[in-house]
Formats: C-alpha cells, sequence, structure tokens
C-alpha cells in the first residue's frame, strides 16, 4: 500500500535552515508529481511547492519562493523540503502528498511539526 | 491569484444532509477537489475531480460543480463525519494548488 513518510521536523531557531525529507513506499515514487503542504496551528491548509515526476518542472507557493527548494531523489523514493531563512510564521505540520493527476493529491504522509523559535 | 471561499462552519443533525460550499470565479470550469480532516490526523481526500469518490469512501459522499460553486454533500451523516473539510483546485493560470479555507462540520 501507498506510505508517505515525513522526517526531520524540529525546534529550529528563526534564520536558521532545515531539510525535510518524505520516504515514499508501494508506488514507482518516478512516476507521480510530488507535493509539500503546510498547516499552521489552528488555521487551514497551506500548499507550497510542487516537483512533477520528470523533475523539470517546479512550482512554488510566493510565501516560500527563493526561501525553500524541493526536491527528488527518485533512487531513494525521497521527496525534499530545504528551508532556508525560517521565520516564525513557518511553525507548521508540514505533509507530502502524492499527486494522482489534475491536481488530485490522493495519499497524504503524517505529517512532520516544525516549529521556528529562538 | 484564485481563491477558494468556503463557509467557517456547518451544523446538521445525524441522519440529515450536509452541504459544504465552495466558492470561486467561474469554479465550474475547473477541477474541485474535496479532503477531509479529523482533529490530529492529515487529510484524506474524499472527492476527487469534482464528484467522483477514492476507493473505500462511503457513497454518501458526493460533489456537484458549476457556475460560481462547487458542493460537497453529506447524505446521512454520522457522527463520525465530524472533521474540517476542504476545497482545492489546480490553478492553471499560476500552476498553483489553492485550497479553500475550509469548513468545521459539527453533527449536533
Amino acid at each position: 500500500q501507498v506510505q508517505l513518510v515525513e522526517s526531520g521536523g524540529g525546534v529550529v531557531q528563526p534564520g536558521r535552515s532545515l531539510r525535510l525529507a518524505c520516504a515514499a513506499s508501494g508506488f514507482t515514487f518516478s512516476d507521480n508529481g510530488m507535493h509539500w503542504v503546510r498547516q499552521a496551528p489552528g488555521k487551514g491548509l497551506e500548499w507550497l511547492a510542487v516537483l512533477w515526476s520528470e523533475g523539470s518542472n517546479i512550482f512554488y507557493a510566493d510565501s516560500v519562493k527563493g526561501r525553500f527548494t524541493i526536491s527528488r531523489d527518485n533512487s531513494k523514493n525521497t521527496l525534499y523540503l530545504q528551508m532556508n531563512s525560517l521565520r516564525a510564521e513557518d511553525t507548521a505540520v508540514y505533509y507530502c502528498a502524492r499527486e494522482y493527476g489534475s491536481g488530485t493529491l490522493d495519499y497524504w504522509g503524517q505529517g512532520t511539526l516544525v516549529t521556528v523559535s529562538s | 491569484s484564485y481563491v477558494l471561499t468556503q463557509p467557517p462552519s456547518v451544523s446538521v443533525a445525524p441522519g440529515q444532509t450536509a452541504r459544504i460550499a465552495c466558492g470561486g470565479n467561474n469554479i465550474g470550469s475547473k477541477t474541485v477537489h474535496w479532503y477531509q480532516q479529523k482533529p490530529g490526523q492529515a487529510p484524506v481526500l474524499v472527492v476527487y475531480d469534482d464528484s467522483d469518490r477514492p476507493s473505500g469512501i462511503p457513497e454518501r459522499f458526493s460533489g456537484s460543480n458549476s457556475g460560481n460553486t462547487a458542493t460537497l454533500t453529506i447524505s446521512r451523516v454520522e457522527a463520525g463525519d465530524e472533521a474540517d473539510f476542504y476545497c482545492q483546485v489546480w490553478d492553471s493560470s499560476t500552476d498553483h494548488q489553492v485550497f479553500g479555507g475550509g469548513t468545521k462540520l459539527t453533527v449536533l
């Protein structure tokens, strides 16, 4: 069965960096686009970035463009999110999600909590 | 950028029908997906491509999309349906996913 497992969250000081990983299993990872979505405490879902299966097309939300970088290693079935210049407002649960097609996010990981605080 | 508007909350008695609206400019021309999120859990896809259901999702969940409003309908609501629901589209003009603000469904 499809599984997505995020890791790498934790407490980090403002201005520092953190890299999240999303380990995928149960499907051919290289066939699917992958997304990162976050949810601040008590707030709604916020889409962050997508990396299409072929790896050539990447898009970011304006809120993270220039600070966050999405990447993937198809040989390791792993998606990454490099987060630089972190701010307090980046505090959230970060989810990775698989794209099924037409923008459908059919499987989600359990999320990893990132807390940006001094 | 494209904006999706949802009511903050919807309340319904058990056994009744809940309708959750998602408003957007000419949303009927886009493909809408719906997610259910229970407290402390990841979102779960309940309707995709406006009105299709993933395997394992009860037939009580259905969707429609026309004009400026998409609607998630939950028939014969059960206590276990209580959750936050989000609509979502892919905005092709910006290549961005867009989520609605979410609707909290309360079962009275």
